[in-house]
């Protein structure tokens, strides 16, 4: 029943590593979105699919690429993990005009040590 | 280029107490605006939006805000706080732009609530 979920809900690992994470909503919207929550809680867009294209691609290490198989699924991979990306990530899914606001996952609570 | 100011990083009220959440916005058009709470290890919950119409929106667990167009802002209130809305609270600016659909978040206000 869970509108956005995200796999796994915790993720450590070590320094240049590669780990992915996974996404999928069920609302049948069609864009999605991945975001940074820093420990600072501030949310930083990364990026966001529509319809299984790329829409939004911010200043992102190209370390960090993300997969979209179909409009239900937006899976985020990251090599040659660091440090600084320790971090909170969400997956949110919209319907492509934004005043709908979206709908977020539960997030992946990522360390690298 | 669209932002989001919250200026209070952290508020303590006691429980019962009124509660208003300041966020000021900066969009080129009318913009959408939102909040969203966060609960510890939580994602974020939609608690209301606007878009137009009305500017005294209502929201779910009894929030309200108001837009206000001549002073940028889209505060957020509750008559009388439950110890339960301790969380952080988000405010969000939205548009459609060429690039695509985004929201844009404040720093987030940490609500700490006392018995």
């Amino acid at each position: 029943d869970t509108a956005v979920s995200q796999t796994p809900k915790y993720l450590v690992t070590q320094m240049g590593n590669d780990k992915s994470i996974k996404c999928e909503q069920n609302l049948g919207h069609d864009t999605m979105y991945w975001y940074k929550q820093d420990s600072k809680k501030f949310l930083k867009i990364m990026f966001s699919y529509n319809n299984k294209e790329l829409i939004i691609n911010e200043t992102v290490p190209n370390r960090f690429s993300p997969k979209s198989p179909d409009k239900a699924h937006l899976n985020l991979h990251i090599n040659s993990l660091e440090l600084g990306d320790s971090a909170v990530y969400f997956c949110a899914s919209s319907r492509h005009r934004v005043g709908y606001g979206y709908t977020f996952g539960s997030g992946t609570r990522l360390t690298v040590v | 280029a669209q932002s989001v100011t919250q200026p209070d990083i952290h508020i303590t009220v006691s429980e019962g107490a009124s509660l208003e959440l300041r966020c000021n916005y900066s969009y080129g058009a009318t913009p959408y605006l939102f909040w969203y709470v966060q609960s510890p290890g939580q994602g974020l919950q939609l608690l209301l939006k606007y878009f137009s119409g009305d500017t005294l929106v209502q929201g779910i667990k009894g929030f309200e805000a108001e837009f206000k167009r001549s002073q940028s802002s889209f505060n957020l209130r509750k008559p009388s706080v439950h110890w339960s809305d301790a969380a952080e609270y988000f405010c969000a600016v939205g548009g459609t732009e060429t690039s695509g659909s985004r929201l844009t978040f404040g720093e987030g206000t940490q609500l700490t609530v006392n018995p």
